[in-house]
């Protein structure tokens, strides 16, 4: 167990709706960052928040957002879903411990678009 | 930029062999951390083994180790004595202490009884 929490763990909607994914970082740990991983793909960095505010951004499409919460937790939203947003969407959290920054995963949810 | 690049999608070892993942990095940064990660059929990733670069030494954990070379920008992950539970997709990851991870498409590794 990573201590990274994900809800929920499977999401079955149609096209065209909108959900929101949720994640709870591990204790103490101010980093999250969120991935797409499409089947049988490597992992697509969305973006990044750093106690609140965001850090970087990667390949997120305009349809996506999200936001950390002053808690720490984070939600990712997507709206006017497509069937190729189907995939496995990651939260990760990170520190730095010792001299060395280690980034821990969540379960992931798995959202299906039918 | 900074890239990462695994150069084998897939690979195969009899159970309790070695076997040696490769990976390659571009990086204009003189200090970063390097991490493999291991995603098993329940798509959990899983924190395997990392390596600072300022370190000379190769960084190992049980039947896990590296070979860093920091002049070619490469880090391998060599496996001993394989075992099924090993058998997964390993990704290696770069981080360069700013903000983004960057991480390779991944080598599907299958053990073999």
């Amino acid at each position: 167990d990573s201590g990274v929490t994900q809800t929920p763990k499977h999401l079955i909607t149609a096209t065209g709706q909108r959900v929101t994914l949720r994640c709870s970082p591990r204790s103490g740990d101010l980093s999250v960052y969120w991935y797409q991983q499409s089947l049988d793909q490597g992992l697509q960095f969305l973006i990044q928040y750093y106690n609140g505010e965001e850090r970087a951004k990667g390949n997120i499409l305009e349809r996506f957002s999200a936001q950390q919460f002053p808690d720490l937790h984070s939600e990712l939203n997507l709206s006017s879903l497509e069937l190729g947003d189907s995939a496995l969407y990651f939260c990760a959290s990170s520190t730095r411990t010792g001299s060395s920054y280690e980034q821990y995963f969540g379960p992931g949810t798995r959202l299906t678009v039918t | 930029a900074q890239t990462v690049t695994q150069s084998q999608p897939e690979m195969s070892v009899q159970e309790a062999e070695t076997v040696t993942l490769s990976c390659t990095y571009d990086t204009s940064e003189s200090n970063y951390y390097l991490f493999w990660y291991k995603q098993p059929p329940s798509r959990q990733m899983i924190l395997v083994i990392r390596q600072e670069a300022y370190k000379q030494q190769n960084a190992t954990e049980n039947r896990f180790s590296v070979n860093f070379q920091k002049a070619a920008k490469s880090f391998s992950l060599k496996i001993s004595d394989s075992q099924l539970g090993d058998t997964a997709m390993y990704f290696c990851a770069f981080h360069s202490g700013t903000y983004k991870y960057i991480f390779g498409t991944g080598t599907r590794l299958k053990v073999l009884a």
